[in-house]
């Protein structure tokens, strides 16, 4: 079964500064998808950025992108000029190729930026 | 009304009681999804519906009863719950397409109703 691990429960950082989110993942499958999820306080659940796996460039939105290193399982979302609006719970996730569609979610990190 | 909507978004029952949880997507996608969300806990997958049909039950006990009467609307029915199962609930959508064809099938998550459980 896959898994998925955030190792950081918190993180802050001051506004306008860079902060990175770590996320490591075990599968057997070659091919799959990730994403990031953000939860503000408010609960609804947004997606922050994708990646295909067989892709090899990093997927990047905005001040949002991330460090894909399919070898290494790893699956870091880094976030520049941090803003007020970043705060929140941030979900990394995996998604099989084939079968129910199903997401397998991270523990979460719970971002606080520093005005 | 766009996208996920859920309702209530708040909800207090006792062990004894019957209530249902509403989910409504307004994207035309074909397939729905329960989670629930407890603290310090990764997001469980309740259940997966595609083309109204159940495609997944990840061992969820049998007082949590999903229904899917169509594309657009999912409930969840809950009885003679235990205070464990306080949780937020979130309900999500996503647009399944053929084997084959590939596509990030994103999922799109309602804003979750918070059922406390006396």
């Amino acid at each position: 079964a896959q898994t998925v691990t955030q190792s950081q429960p918190e993180m802050s950082v001051q506004e306008a500064e860079t902060v990175t989110l770590s996320c490591t993942y075990d599968t057997s499958e070659s091919d799959y998808y990730l994403f990031w999820y953000k939860q503000p306080p408010s609960r609804q659940m947004i997606l922050v950025i994708r990646q295909e796996a067989y892709k090899q460039q990093n997927a990047t939105e905005n001040r949002f992108s991330v460090n894909f290193q399919k070898a290494a399982k790893s699956f870091s979302l880094k976030i520049s000029d941090s803003q007020l609006g970043d705060a929140a719970m941030y979900f990394c996730a995996y998604r099989g190729i084939q079968g129910a569609q199903k997401l397998v979610f991270g523990q979460g990190t719970r971002l606080t930026i520093n005005p | 009304e766009t996208g996920v909507t859920q309702t209530p978004r708040h909800l207090v029952m006792g062990m004894t009681n019957k209530k249902s949880l509403k989910c409504e997507q307004h994207l035309g996608h074909n397939a729905m999804y329960w989670y629930k969300q407890s603290a310090k806990k990764p997001l469980e997958l309740m259940f997966v519906y595609s083309l109204e049909e159940r495609v997944e039950n990840n061992s969820v006990p049998s007082r949590f009863s999903p229904e899917c009467p169509n594309s657009s609307h999912l409930f969840l029915h809950l009885h003679t719950l235990q205070p464990e199962d306080s949780a937020l609930y979130l309900c999500a959508s996503s647009q399944v397409t053929s084997s084959g064809s590939r596509s990030y099938n994103e999922q799109f998550f309602g804003p979750g109703t918070r059922l406390t459980v006396l």
